[in-house]
């Protein structure tokens, strides 16, 4: 399977800043995901990130907290904006494999904010 | 709406025991099918996944899961737990490319 990575792996950020995440994959992928996991949680899709079109988002999760980007098809971003305590979270990226719905995941970006 | 349920939020096991993590999914027709597990500051990792065919499958690490139309579930098991399970795991429906995964249960492994 394909090798995803994620840069920051954690950050300890203050309220009302921006944090980007990247996600890095060793082959080419249509489909990027983005999830979130609260402490404690299970995970919730924030959105679906195809490259050369908008993301996708989930009910309850917007693009100007949440922008996304998809430059090509081994990389995307996701900023989380404008930041509070209840944006501490682990945020993970996946890709989907193959015809079906299987994903992969990267290592997650631990986050936790002032 | 689909939805996935994990009826136990927690499970200890001793290790060289048996383990069974239960599952069950509500969806209109047979979804694919996955386990995940996430190990203590780690992402996912996949276990195993049921799309079609025979109902027992096999996965990484010595687990095996169980897909039961008439119930509605897809428990994973193992015959004998080491330390290094000690994790949380997830079971997980696909549909339409998207994933819905249940509340997760931990397993603590005691010596």
């Amino acid at each position: 399977s394909a090798v995803i990575s994620q840069k920051p792996s954690r950050d300890i950020c203050q309220r009302g800043t921006s944090l980007t995440i990247q996600c890095q994959v060793d082959s080419q992928v249509t489909m990027m995901f983005w999830y979130r996991q609260q402490p404690g949680q299970s995970l919730t899709l924030i959105a679906t990130a195809n490259q050369g079109s908008e993301a996708t988002y989930e009910s309850g999760f917007v693009i100007d907290k949440f922008p996304i980007s998809r430059p090509n098809l081994t990389f995307s971003t996701l900023t989380v904006s404008n930041m509070s305590p209840e944006d501490s979270s682990i945020y993970l990226c996946s890709i989907k494999a193959g015809v079906t719905d299987t994903q992969y995941f990267g290592p997650g970006t631990r986050l936790t904010v002032l | 709406a689909q939805s996935v349920t994990q009826p136990d939020i927690h499970i200890t096991v001793s290790e060289g025991a048996s383990l069974e993590l239960r599952c069950n999914y509500s969806y209109g027709a047979t979804p694919y099918l996955f386990w995940y597990v996430q190990s203590p500051g780690q992402g996912l990792q996949l276990l195993l996944k049921y799309f079609s065919g025979d109902t027992l499958v096999q996965g990484i690490k010595g687990f095996e899961a169980e897909f039961k139309r008439s119930q509605s579930s897809f428990n994973l098991r193992k015959p004998s737990v080491h330390w290094s399970d000690a994790a949380e795991y997830f079971c997980a429906v696909g549909q339409n490319y998207k994933l819905s995964f249940g509340a997760g249960t931990t397993v603590t492994v005691r010596a």
